[in-house]
């Protein structure tokens, strides 16, 4: 156990819903960073929290949205869903100075 | 904007043999370099780290990596493989701190009895 906790592993949808994944990251960690993992692109950064606040953002899609609560924790929403957002998405955390980050064990989405 | 290659899409290797995956970086300034190791179903362990000092670094599982700045390589090695030691490899740039990683497309590695 990492200790970043992700939920849930495992969810299926159709297209065109909206699904929210949870991330709650180590304790004490005041960053959270969403990746995106697919077979045909890789692992994608996506967006950075930093204690509340966005950080830095990649290729995340104007569908897609995320938020960090006071309490740390984070949600990805992503809405009008496709077939190709269909990918393990990963969340992950660190530590104020620290370099590296702590991986969650991931959600994977299946859009049908 | 930063950047990593891992040339090998994937590698076979014998048990007990040694091992050595190839990274290459991109990055304006000094680089923070890391390795992390996903086996199936998983998420992404940290194997190891470079941001300065020595630049032959001791990870976890008996890995190590040896920064060369002036081939901008970061290359992963272990002198003897174990059977558990499959999975997907992934070189990894960032900028040091609470900066965002860029990840490279990763090494799958497959041991052979």
């Amino acid at each position: 156990d990492s200790g970043v906790t992700q939920t849930p592993k495992h969810l299926i949808t159709a297209t065109g819903q909206r699904v929210t994944l949870r991330c709650s990251p180590r304790s004490g960690d005041l960053s959270v960073y969403w990746y995106q993992q697919s077979l045909d692109q890789g692992l994608q950064f996506l967006i950075q929290y930093y204690n509340g606040e966005e950080r830095a953002k990649g290729n995340i899609l104007e569908r897609f949205s995320a938020q960090q609560f006071p309490d740390l924790h984070s949600e990805l929403n992503l809405s009008s869903l496709e077939l190709g957002d269909s990918a393990l998405y990963f969340c992950a955390s660190s530590e104020q100075g620290s370099y590296g980050y702590t991986f969650g064990s991931g959600t994977r989405l299946t859009v049908v | 904007a930063q950047s990593v290659t891992q040339p090998d899409i994937h590698i076979t290797v014998s048990e007990g043999a040694s091992l050595e995956l190839r990274c290459n970086y991109s990055y304006g300034a000094t680089p923070y370099l890391f390795w992390y190791v996903q086996s199936p179903g998983q998420g992404l362990q940290l194997l190891l780290k470079y941001f300065s000092g020595d630049t032959l670094v001791q990870g976890i599982k008996g890995f190590e990596a040896e920064f060369k700045r002036s081939q901008s390589s970061f290359n992963l090695r272990k002198p003897s493989v174990h059977w558990s030691d499959a999975a997907e490899y992934f070189c990894a740039v960032g900028a040091g701190g609470n900066e965002k990683l860029t990840f490279g497309t990763g090494t799958r590695l497959t041991i052979i009895p």
